[in-house]
């Protein structure tokens, strides 16, 4: 059963334009959301985080939303560049639960930006 | 700045052979956890130390097994190595297992198993 979920495998965004990648979870038990971008050959490089106790983080071009009523977290990058191509995925963790911190990902979402 | 090192960066195996992946964290992290991304798949938790010792295990066969060293670089020994072992195997280091929540990731280590 994923509990992370990305349902969106590719998104293509013009430059310039908003990019917005959803994420949906179904464990209330989460309490840390975060982002991360993967480029080939290279491994996950964090991007933004968000707390449970807040709905929304903000950081340079990059937002990330949370709704917890509906278990779904956005994020949002705007102006979108070529240089965000890159897959992202969303990750989340119980951090309440005192042990290490396993990340559970979703299946990552591709972003094309297009010049 | 040091990043997370992993070697070796790719590693062909013939099934049955065993295969050991190395991490080396970023300076000062004591904490190392382990990933294992098979093709079209999410990156999955296998395993995770703290100050050299097991901090929690997650879908790890009993094949594998893993350790912290002193020097808090990490090793993943696979044994009797199956085909459905091929895949990206991830390491991430961070400073503290409990008051900092960003992982940095290694590049990986692509294994396949003929």
């Amino acid at each position: 059963d994923q509990q992370v979920k990305q349902n969106s495998p590719s998104l293509s965004v013009q430059e310039g334009r908003i990019s917005i990648l959803n994420c949906d979870y179904t464990n209330s038990m989460f309490d840390y959301f975060l982002w991360y971008k993967k480029y080939p050959a290279e491994g996950p490089t964090f991007l933004i985080s968000i707390s449970s106790i807040k709905d929304k983080n903000e950081d340079g071009r990059f937002t990330v939303f949370l709704n917890k009523s509906a278990k779904h977290l956005s994020l949002h990058i705007v102006p979108s560049q070529p240089g965000d191509s890159a897959v992202y995925f969303c990750a989340a963790i119980i951090i309440s639960s005192g042990s290490a911190r396993q990340l559970t990902f979703g299946s990552g979402t591709q972003l094309t930006v297009l010049p | 700045a040091a990043g997370v090192i992993q070697s070796p960066r790719h590693l062909i195996k013939e099934k049955r052979e065993t295969a050991t992946l190395k991490c080396y964290p970023i300076p000062r992290h004591d904490t190392v956890y382990w990933y294992q991304q098979g093709p079209g798949q999410d990156p999955q938790f296998l395993i995770s130390f703290y100050e050299k010792m097991q901090s929690d295990k997650g879908s790890i066969p009993d094949r594998f097994s893993a350790q912290q060293f002193s020097d808090y670089h990490s090793e993943l020994n696979m044994s009797s190595l199956e085909l459905g072992d091929s895949a990206l195997y991830f390491c991430a280091s961070s400073l503290g297992s409990r008051t900092n929540e960003k992982l940095f990731f290694g590049s990986g280590t692509q294994l396949s198993v003929l």
